[in-house]
């Protein structure tokens, strides 16, 4: 219950394309959703987050949709860019006030 | 602003030796994290403080211990190094709690042997 399910595992879309990740969770306790995003040989950094009140979330060309009935949430990157390679970690705060994490996604974008 | 800064960056153990990793943060955060990330695994939290002088056991505590004797300082420390304590290691730190954005160093990359 305390998981965080993330898919896939890695992805590769072209420039210009949507990247989509998706992520999955069971406890209902879970009451904000962050996502890091991390370059190679960095630490991760925050992208973007929402919380359970709000089903839409969009900063500039990243968007989270929050789907609470379906416990899941996504993160869509709109014209991706070569600069957006990375891997992207979805996460969430359990009841302890803790960051469960997602797997992460290897996202390549195609030039 | 240095931000969160580690150091070593990259350290070689061998079974049963000793090390301690240090995080620094000039942001005046009163929340400071160790995490461990191995491939396909994500982060898992390992220990964590709420304030200078004040530790926190994570999702994976065992063989490690931490102080915070200084508002800017987490240490971790690794008493007895296993082969499974092999990973990149990194500290965070935020203003208040997790839904404060976590603020994370460049990490450190332990191999033990």
């Amino acid at each position: 219950q305390q998981q965080v399910k993330q898919s896939p595992q890695s992805l590769i879309v072209q420039k210009g394309g949507i990247s989509i990740i998706n992520c999955a969770y069971e406890n209902t306790a879970f009451d904000y959703f962050p996502w890091y995003q991390q370059f190679p040989g960095k630490g991760p950094a925050l992208l973007i987050a929402i919380r359970p009140d709000v089903s839409e979330k969009k900063e500039g060309r990243f968007t989270i949709s929050f789907n609470k009935s379906a416990k899941q949430f996504s993160l869509h990157i709109m014209d991706s860019q070569p600069g957006d390679s990375a891997t992207y970690f979805c996460a969430a705060r359990d009841s302890n006030y803790q960051l469960i994490w997602g797997a992460g996604t290897k996202l390549i974008i195609k030039p | 602003n240095a931000g969160v800064t580690q150091t070593p960056k990259f350290r070689v153990l061998k079974t049963g030796q000793s090390m301690t990793l240090l995080c620094a943060q000039d942001m005046n955060h009163e929340y400071m994290y160790w995490y461990r990330q191995d491939p396909g695994m994500g982060l898992r939290l390992i220990h964590y403080s709420v304030g200078e002088g004040t530790t926190a056991k994570g999702e994976v505590p065992d063989g490690y211990n931490v102080s915070r004797l200084k508002k800017q300082n987490f240490l971790l420390g690794l008493e007895s190094a296993a082969p499974s304590q092999t990973s990149v290691y990194f500290c965070a730190s935020s203003y208040m709690g997790v839904s404060y954005e976590q603020y994370f160093g460049p990490g450190t990359r332990l191999t033990v042997t």
